[in-house]
């Protein structure tokens, strides 16, 4: 059964401080993995698609990296403007919708 | 410009009443998504559309319906609201599955079902 989960559900960084946050996956084919961005009361925003083990991308303090069951989008040096929920979600070869996790609350305390 | 656009934003309904929500693109995308967020579970996927005409179910289809009649239009109906489909509802679009698959999402509608 196609599955993701995101952990942890919260987690509250102080300014300057660097983090990763953590999305496992269980597709039987991945056509990607995808991380999006969510303000309160917004729709998500779009922030990477990783499609294999080994590979990264980066924009500004975030950095995505993906292997065979997990990605993980670590926060280097966050800045209160980071504050957002972080979605992580799974494509399956076999499927047409993504499989979202319940995502990452991050709150960053100046 | 102006992405996805949804109306309404806000909307209350008594369990019984019927309501459509629209969803507008700009973008000129094939692929078009209506997507639920409920507090404690992921985006689950309603029904989506490949391209003007087309419709098909996503993982929670029943109770709704919908509708692309227009390549920048995607309607989503509820015949006979229960409380069970309040719930946030977001409109998105995409030019592509697979390689450049990627969704704009509209920024959601508040749905209370009474």
């Amino acid at each position: 059964e196609d599955q993701v989960t995101q952990s942890p559900e919260a987690l509250r960084l102080q300014e300057g401080e660097s983090s990763s946050l953590n999305c496992s996956y269980t597709v039987s084919g991945l056509r990607g993995l995808f991380w999006y961005r969510q303000d309160p009361g917004k729709g998500p925003e779009f922030l990477f698609t990783l499609y294999s083990a080994g590979e990264e991308k980066e924009k500004e303090r975030l950095k995505a990296t993906l292997t065979k069951k997990e990605s993980f989008l670590h926060i280097t040096a966050p800045k209160p403007e980071d504050s957002a929920t972080y979605l992580c979600a799974a494509g399956d070869t076999g499927a047409n919708n993504l499989f979202f996790g319940t995502g990452t609350r991050l709150t960053v305390i100046p | 410009n102006a992405g996805v656009t949804q109306t309404p934003k806000f909307r209350v309904l008594k369990t019984g009443q019927s309501m459509t929500l629209l969803c507008a693109q700009d973008m000129n995308h094939e692929y078009m998504y209506w997507y639920r967020q409920d507090p404690g579970m992921g985006l689950r996927l309603i029904h989506y559309s490949v391209g003007e005409g087309t419709t098909a179910k996503g993982e929670v289809p029943d109770g709704y319906n919908v509708s692309r009649l227009k390549k920048q239009n995607f309607l989503l109906g509820l015949e006979s609201a229960a409380p069970s489909q309040t719930s946030v509802y977001f409109c998105a679009s995409s030019y592509a599955r697979g390689r450049d698959e990627k969704l704009f999402f509209g920024s959601g509608t508040q749905l209370s079902v009474l």
